[in-house]
């Protein structure tokens, strides 16, 4: 059981370059979320999923687009690279609202 | 609006003393609380969680947590603290959909 797979674990990108994050669980949880993970301030909300084919935005949307085509994958893309994405990713999983998430190993993002 | 503060960014203990981290929410409904531990580059893992009943909880590594509604508090606790546990503490608050809200984040540091 590999739980939530992430990849890749580290990357670095050019201002204005787009790349896709990748996630994949294989517990068949509904819920999926990303998060991205700046000092001092906590993990914050990108965008979520509450099941395959349905998405809502987070609390720091902007520049990120995600899909959910199937249960178990859940990319988010990033549009046009910028510094102030410079950040740790982290994408999550949980059964339903009455579970805790279950978190990937994070992506390790530097934008120059 | 539903949030969750850790008051102490960063604590230090000797090992083998006492450790108590605080948390406190704000939450409209019935609240769901968890605690997570963070080890240095590594995800997020799940402590232990509260959903109803006992307001006293057990969790993994020695941990354990008192909800406490009428101070709408969740602090996180250990008897006796050990090197391994050096590493960054979350309080998170959960719900429905996307309401899953964490905290800054504790940073502890264990003298030998």
């Amino acid at each position: 059981n590999a739980g939530v797979t992430q990849t890749p674990k580290f990357q670095v990108l050019k201002t204005g370059q787009s790349m896709t994050l990748q996630c994949a669980q294989d517990m068949n949880h509904e819920y999926m979320s990303w998060y991205r993970q700046d000092p001092g301030m906590g993990l914050r909300l990108i965008h979520y999923s509450v099941g395959a084919g349905i998405t809502d935005q987070g609390e720091v949307p902007n520049g990120y687009n995600v899909s959910r085509s199937t249960t178990e994958d859940f990319p988010l893309r990033l549009l046009s690279a910028a510094p102030s994405q410079t950040s740790v990713y982290f994408c999550a999983s949980r059964l339903t609202d009455l579970y805790g998430y279950t978190f990937g190993s994070g992506t390790r993002l530097t934008v120059v | 609006a539903q949030s969750v503060t850790q008051p102490d960014i960063h604590i230090t203990v000797s090992e083998g003393a006492s450790l108590e981290l605080r948390c406190n929410y704000s939450y409209g409904a019935t609240p769901y609380l968890f605690w997570y531990v963070q080890s240095p580059g590594q995800g997020l893992q799940l402590l232990l969680k509260y959903f109803s009943g006992d307001t006293l909880v057990q969790g993994i590594k020695g941990f354990e947590a008192e909800f406490k509604r009428s101070q709408s508090s969740f602090n996180l606790r250990k008897p006796s603290v050990h090197w391994s546990d050096a590493a960054e503490y979350f309080c998170a608050v959960g719900g429905t959909g996307n309401q899953f809200y964490f905290g800054t984040g504790t940073s502890l540091t264990v003298i030998p």
